[in-house]
């Protein structure tokens, strides 16, 4: 069964205090592993796409990694603002022609000035 | 100029009644999603469709029904609502299905939050 694990569940960090939140996957065939925001009351807000192991995107202090099992996304010097929920999903080959998405139950992050 | 939007945000009602929740998206996509978002924040998708496949989660009950009048809105229709509905609805919206944008990624709205009492 395809299923996706994000560690830890929160996550709370000091204004500039550098981490990474994991995301694990078993899926049979990833086709792409997405990242999502969300906050409070809002639907999740898209980040990147990572389409293979190797693979590595960034926007601002935000860096995703991606290997054959599992994707990092690594916060550089966080803000207050960066404070969110962030969830990872997986397309899988068995998630239909329409591309269904898998998501983890997300990092809580909270960054403290 | 919001890309998805979903009405209400808010939806209380009583066991037993029948509701909608509409949904509209502005992006020009083809296939539009709903998703439930339980207490535990955790995210399954119920339906995805476009206009020539809809393809339901096997674990969604039959009262709940995707209506689609025009490309760019799907509805959700549920019947005879159980304390157990009470949740968080998404509605997404991707390009898809041509083969090769499989890997585009889906905008959601920003939820309707439904409370059974």
């Amino acid at each position: 069964e395809d299923q996706v694990t994000q560690s830890p569940e929160a996550l709370r960090l000091q204004e500039g205090e550098s981490s990474s939140l994991n995301c694990s996957y078993t899926v049979s065939g990833l086709r792409g592993l997405f990242w999502y925001r969300q906050d409070p009351g809002k639907g999740p807000e898209f980040l990147f796409t990572l389409y293979s192991a190797g693979e590595e995107k960034e926007k601002e202090r935000l860096k995703a990694t991606l290997t054959k099992k599992e994707s990092f996304l690594h916060i550089t010097a966080p803000k207050p603002e960066d404070s969110a929920t962030y969830l990872c999903a997986v397309q899988a080959r068995g998630g239909g022609s329409q591309g269904n998405l898998i998501f983890g139950k997300g990092t809580k992050l909270s960054v403290k000035p | 100029d919001t890309a998805v939007s979903q009405t209400p945000k808010y939806l209380v009602t009583q066991m037993g009644n029948d509701k909608s929740i509409k949904c509209e998206q502005n992006l020009g996509h083809d296939t539009m999603y709903w998703y439930k978002q339980d207490s535990k924040k955790f995210l399954k998708i119920m339906f995805s469709y476009n206009n020539k496949e809809l393809i339901i989660n096997e674990t969604v009950p039959n009262r709940f029904s995707p209506k689609s009048p025009d490309k760019a809105h799907l509805n959700l229709h549920i019947n005879s609502l159980e304390l157990g509905d009470s949740a968080v609805y998404f509605c997404a919206s991707s390009q898809v299905p041509r083969a090769h944008l499989l890997n585009q990624p889906q905008h959601f709205g920003d939820g309707t939050r439904l409370s059974i009492l």
